[in-house]
């Protein structure tokens, strides 16, 4: 009962390259968040997926970050043109049900962790 | 404006003895409180939760905590803790209709023998 699974697990990139975070959810969950994990900082909600659909993009910054969920395969972060700023641990999580905390809460993976040089 | 605060950035007790983890929260609506375990280089275990009803929750590992509206808090406790229990402890709050989670910024526990 594979849980929620991200890759790569470490990711180096330098300055200006782009950066691709992938997240396979849990078996039968359609709903996925992306969060950011700054260095001594609590997680911050980025982005909220359903298959084909952004639902909420509010904590997405308006440049360089995009996600998506396609109808097949994993949802994908990207990041073009890093900086440094962008280092941080990238966590993905997934629920089975629409955005509802009380009956669906929501299970992580073990994240990324994007080192930009 | 939504938040939540965790007051200690890094606890240490001794194995053995009790523990209490503190989080404040500041929610317009009615809270859904959660506590969330990440050991290092994983991701996030839900340890427990707080939606209604009994304002005492129990939750896994021998974890509880207890919600109270007039301080606006949700502490996390266990009697006895284990050396195995050191880990970063993450308060959230949850309730909006999209089940985003504000994240308190951590508490840090490290077990002495």
């Amino acid at each position: 009962n594979a849980g929620v699974m991200q890759n790569p697990r470490h990711l180096v990139r330098r300055r200006g390259q782009e950066a691709r975070l992938r997240c396979s959810p849990m078996k039968g969950h359609s709903h996925v968040y992306w969060y950011r994990q700054l260095p001594e900082e609590g997680l911050k909600f980025m982005v909220y997926l359903q298959k084909e659909n952004i639902i909420d993009e509010s904590g997405m910054p308006k440049e360089r970050f995009s996600a998506e969920f396609p109808k097949e395969g994993p949802s994908i972060l990207r990041i073009q043109q890093v900086v440094r700023g962008d280092s941080a641990a990238y966590f993905c999580a997934s629920s089975p049900r629409a955005g509802d905390s009380v009956n669906s809460p929501l299970h992580f993976g073990n994240g990324t962790r994007l080192t930009v040089t | 404006a939504q938040s939540v605060t965790q007051p200690d950035i890094h606890i240490t007790v001794s194995e053995g003895a009790s523990l209490e983890l503190r989080c404040n929260y500041s929610y317009g609506a009615t809270p859904y409180l959660f506590w969330y375990v990440q050991s290092p280089g994983q991701g996030l275990q839900l340890l427990l939760k707080y939606f209604s009803g009994d304002t005492l929750v129990q939750g896994i590992k021998g974890f509880e905590a207890e919600f109270k509206r007039s301080q606006s808090s949700f502490n996390l406790r266990k009697p006895s803790v284990h050396w195995s229990d050191a880990a970063e402890y993450f308060c959230a709050v949850g309730g909006g209709s999209q089940g985003n989670l504000i994240f308190g910024k951590g508490t840090k526990l490290s077990v002495k023998p």
